[in-house]
């Protein structure tokens, strides 16, 4: 079974650019290896700031951005700004008709 | 403009059932595949179960498989998930969500605490 693996934290500075990875073990999924980034701040629901792979929401600001290379998805938020302090998580397919979450990255906005 | 309304939630004892609601406007209900996701106090988010878009085919996470049912109404379009037997470890806040594509889930529900305790 596929695990979603992402470190527990990331930080930087206002303007800085950080990049949170995703990395999937036992990927035998088929085709389906897209990932899709959830941003979620304390007390709110997720809201899907990327979308497979690298497609980004109407309304989601050009400074998120995503990229996929093999089985490691990518997560970069450029320019950043005191309310992309949150919780992320890539989410992906599994296999046998389950789904699965990355375990999140904590944000931080020095 | 999409809604997700979800109700039903609250306390309840361990071994004992709950069921949630979804209720859906703002796009067409049937044609859309339709998620629930729990997160537990401080942790992660934990996919749950999935039923397709015309409530043949549902599928279940490993630690909610043969207690949990996932349903839907179409003619009403609202989403339930019936969970039996319940356990300290089901306290969550969980969310229904619609899906977009397979990898996808575009829009979410406010989200509804289940707490199991007795």
């Amino acid at each position: 079974q596929s695990a979603l693996t992402q470190p527990p934290s990331a930080s930087g500075s206002p303007g800085q650019s950080v990049t949170i990875s995703c990395t999937r073990t036992n990927s035998d999924v088929g085709g389906y290896k897209d990932v899709s980034w959830y941003q979620q701040h304390p007390g709110k629901a997720p809201k899907v700031m990327i979308y497979e792979d690298n497609k980004r929401p109407s309304g989601v600001p050009h400074r998120f951005s995503g990229s996929r290379s093999g089985n490691t998805a990518s997560l970069t938020v450029s320019g950043l700004q005191a309310d992309d302090e949150a919780d992320y998580y890539c989410y992906s397919y599994a296999g046998s008709n389950t789904w699965l979450f990355g375990g999140g990255t904590k944000l931080t906005v020095l | 403009q999409v809604q997700l309304v979800q109700s039903g939630g609250g306390v309840v004892q361990p071994g004992r059932s709950l069921r949630l609601s979804c209720a859906v406007s703002g796009f067409p209900f049937s044609s859309y595949d339709m998620h629930w996701v729990r997160q537990a106090p401080g942790k992660g988010l934990e996919w749950v179960a999935v039923i397709s878009y015309d409530g043949s085919n549902p599928y279940y996470g490993d630690s909610v498989k043969g207690r949990f049912t996932i349903s839907r109404d179409n003619s009403k379009s609202t989403l339930y998930l019936q969970m039996n037997s319940l356990r300290a470890d089901d306290t969550a806040v969980y969310y229904c969500a619609r899906e977009f594509s397979k990898v996808t889930l575009f829009h979410w529900g406010q989200g509804t605490l289940v707490t199991v305790s007795s």
